[in-house]
């Protein structure tokens, strides 16, 4: 078995501030991505990874970066945090050309004063 | 883009009953097709999931039905129980072992006893 591990578990900023949320798994799997989660919308993809230092935008990369420096970990920073943002902000990781099963961390919940 | 519809936002049902939650996709190339469950406060999990060379699959209380022609998709929980309470996400993508889903807006099950 394995975990993925989000930190912080909650995180408050002010508008306008560079903020980085982390994420760990030690699945050993090649495939790390980031969503948002906000209430009724589901989850939108954000930024995804296949391997190490490899990078692809999902649909809603605009606002963020990220950072895939080494297997076990994919960073995500908001670059300028803005109201409309509070959101749960999700991590999961899948085994690439596995079955598509992705494994979810427990969220990093924002919100921007 | 893939968009995924799901049609119930809430659901609920008496304990025993059976629960079912549709999806619709718009994309014909779409061809894998996870549920994943999502508890209070926590990431989600994977539950099932269908490809498009089948119509149904069955893993003990849960059937997933697929209709490739109407572009929809269902999750059936049979014999309800308290701990099916959840956010149940159902969720699209083009190849099997894709590493982008597209998810579906959530429903929340409550399981009344």
């Amino acid at each position: 078995g394995g975990i993925i591990t989000q930190t912080p578990k909650f995180l408050i900023g002010q508008e306008g501030q560079k903020l980085t949320l982390k994420c760990q798994q030690n699945f050993n799997h090649d495939t790390m991505y980031w969503y948002r989660q906000d209430s009724g919308k589901g989850l939108r993809l954000i930024y995804y990874s296949i391997t190490e230092n490899d990078l692809q935008k999902g649909d809603l990369s605009e606002g963020y970066d990220a950072s895939r420096e080494k297997k076990s970990s994919f960073s995500l920073t908001v670059t300028s945090a803005q109201k409309n943002e509070m959101a749960v902000f999700l991590c999961a990781s899948s085994r690439l050309g596995g079955r598509g099963e992705q494994y979810f961390g427990p969220g990093t919940r924002l919100t921007v004063l | 883009g893939e968009k995924v519809e799901q049609h119930e936002s809430t659901l609920s049902v008496r304990e025993g009953d059976s629960a079912v939650i549709n999806c619709t996709y718009t994309d014909t190339a779409s061809s894998y097709f996870p549920w994943y469950k999502q508890e209070a406060g926590k990431g989600l999990h994977f539950v099932i999931d269908i490809r498009s060379n089948v119509d149904r699959k069955q893993s003990q209380r849960l059937i997933v039905l697929l209709d490739k022609k109407a572009k929809r998709f269902s999750l059936h929980i049979t014999a309800t129980q308290p701990e099916d309470s959840a956010i149940y996400f159902c969720a699209a993508s083009y190849h099997y072992g894709n590493e982008k889903i597209t998810f579906g807006a959530g429903t929340k099950l409550t399981i009344k006893p």
